[in-house]
């Protein structure tokens, strides 16, 4: 089964507005963990954003923030201010428990910012 | 600087060869990760390694193998076996395995002629 959704094959926005990427995810575990990695054209996967399942706030890092709806099991990306230097692949993944073996990822968003 | 090689970049082979795929890092992480990316697809675990002389299957571990006789060094090779190789490869590693954040090399993009 999918265990991560996200919706949007590819999105565009504007440069210097703020953009939501989707993600949903299915698990019945209690303790499990919420990462987005960006993928640009080069092929490396570069680390965002963590968000555990037992933190009460909303994960941000500069530009970025995870909006975590837990009810809906959504994990939403936020990116204000977009650059171009956004335009990538960016990625949602699960890990359930403690081990980064158990990561799941889903089939990501190709989002493009426009001039 | 201190990160994740991998080598070559492109890499095609023939079918019934095997070839081994590079993976080298210098940030003295204990945990070492194999991925394979297809299209339209997420990353897919192939094998991991805790620590050095000891690595597990991940979720499509059928066609490869893997070796880590140094804390650096993290090899795929990729056999004959393995019936659908063309992708992408991510070698990835951490401080440890439960560590949050993943580093990822550049990857190589084998294509079977």
């Amino acid at each position: 089964a999918q265990k991560i959704t996200q919706t949007q094959p590819g999105m565009f926005v504007q440069e210097k507005e703020a953009v939501t990427l989707d993600c949903t995810y299915d698990t019945s575990d209690q303790s499990y963990g919420l990462f987005w990695y960006k993928q640009p054209s080069s092929g490396e996967m570069i680390f965002l954003i963590y968000q555990g399942s037992y933190d009460e706030q909303n994960a941000t890092e500069g530009r970025y923030s995870l909006n975590f709806q837990k009810a809906r099991k959504s994990a939403n990306l936020v990116i204000s201010a977009s650059q171009l230097g956004d335009s990538a692949m960016y990625f949602c993944a699960m890990r359930e428990g403690r081990r980064n073996n158990d990561m799941r990822f889903g089939a990501g968003t190709r989002l493009t910012v426009k001039p | 600087d201190g990160g994740i090689t991998q080598s070559p970049k492109y890499l095609f082979r023939k079918e019934g060869q095997n070839v081994t795929l590079s993976c080298e890092q210098n940030l003295n992480h204990d945990a070492m990760y194999w991925y394979r990316q297809d299209p339209g697809q997420g990353l897919r675990l192939i094998y991991y390694s805790q620590i050095v002389n000891d690595f597990q299957k991940g979720d499509i571990a059928e066609g490869y193998s893997v070796s880590r006789e140094k804390k650096e060094s993290f090899p795929l090779t990729v056999t004959s076996a393995q019936k659908n190789p063309t992708a992408f490869y991510l070698c990835a590693s951490s401080i440890d395995d439960s560590h949050n954040e993943q580093f990822f090399g550049p990857g190589t993009r084998l294509t079977v002629l």
